[in-house]
């Protein structure tokens, strides 16, 4: 258990749809990611947020959108994905945005049809 | 271009035996080094990390080597059991003005057999 949780773990949904993962961390911290990982590629850093507000976005598509409402929950809304977009979607979260160790949730298995 | 490699997609020993996992990067700014375990169907976990300015940390089983001249970093793990097995992610940390960044490699495959 790593005090981070995320919901749903896996998720099937087609392109026209709308979705939204969610993810929650018990640990305090005050920084939280979104990362891709794709089959054989390494995790890729999506978003950031620090304090509630998004410091980083790493060149994503607009189709992923990141609302973070408070320090402990962050979601990742998605609509007309693509098929491409299938990946494990882990957050993560760590003390401050400086700090070197983050904690990871379980991950949500995606697959777009 | 991909800043952190690691090579060797599968490894397997022997339980008993040290299994020597290795990890390559480019960026000489990489300040931090830190070494992940992960499980199927679980997030990647915190196994043992070191900073640039040290050349080896150990925890128990774990030491990670780090060996700054030529841009490489192991993890030896050594009696290995068949727990360890998991897949090991190598990943760097860059300190940007809005934080820390973590850089991965693609993660190496550990079996132990008994």
């Amino acid at each position: 258990e790593t005090g981070v949780t995320q919901t749903p773990r896996h998720l099937v949904m087609g392109m026209t749809n709308k979705k939204s993962l969610k993810c929650e961390q018990h640990l305090g911290h005050n920084a939280m990611y979104w990362y891709k990982q794709s089959a054989k590629k390494p995790l890729e850093l999506m978003f950031v947020y620090s304090l509630e507000e998004r410091v980083e976005n790493n060149s994503v598509p607009s189709r992923f959108s990141p609302e973070c409402p408070n320090s402990s929950h962050l979601f990742l809304h998605l609509h007309t994905l693509q098929p491409e977009d299938s990946a494990l979607y882990l957050c993560a979260s760590s003390q401050n945005p400086d700090a070197y160790e983050q904690y990871f949730g379980p991950g949500t298995r995606l697959t777009v049809t | 271009d991909q800043q952190v490699k690691q090579n060797s997609p599968s490894l397997s020993v022997q339980e008993g035996r040290i299994s020597i996992l290795n990890c390559d990067y480019t960026n000489s700014m990489f300040d931090y080094f830190l070494w992940y375990k992960k499980y199927p169907a679980e997030g990647p976990t915190f196994l043992i990390s070191i900073s640039s300015i040290k050349d080896k940390n150990e925890d128990g089983r774990f030491t990670v080597f780090l060996n700054k001249s030529a841009k490489h970093l192991s993890l030896h793990i050594v009696p290995s059991q068949p727990g360890d097995s998991a897949v090991y992610f190598c990943a760097a940390s860059l300190l940007e003005t809005s934080g820390s960044r973590l850089t991965f490699g693609e993660g190496t495959q550990l079996t132990v057999n008994p």
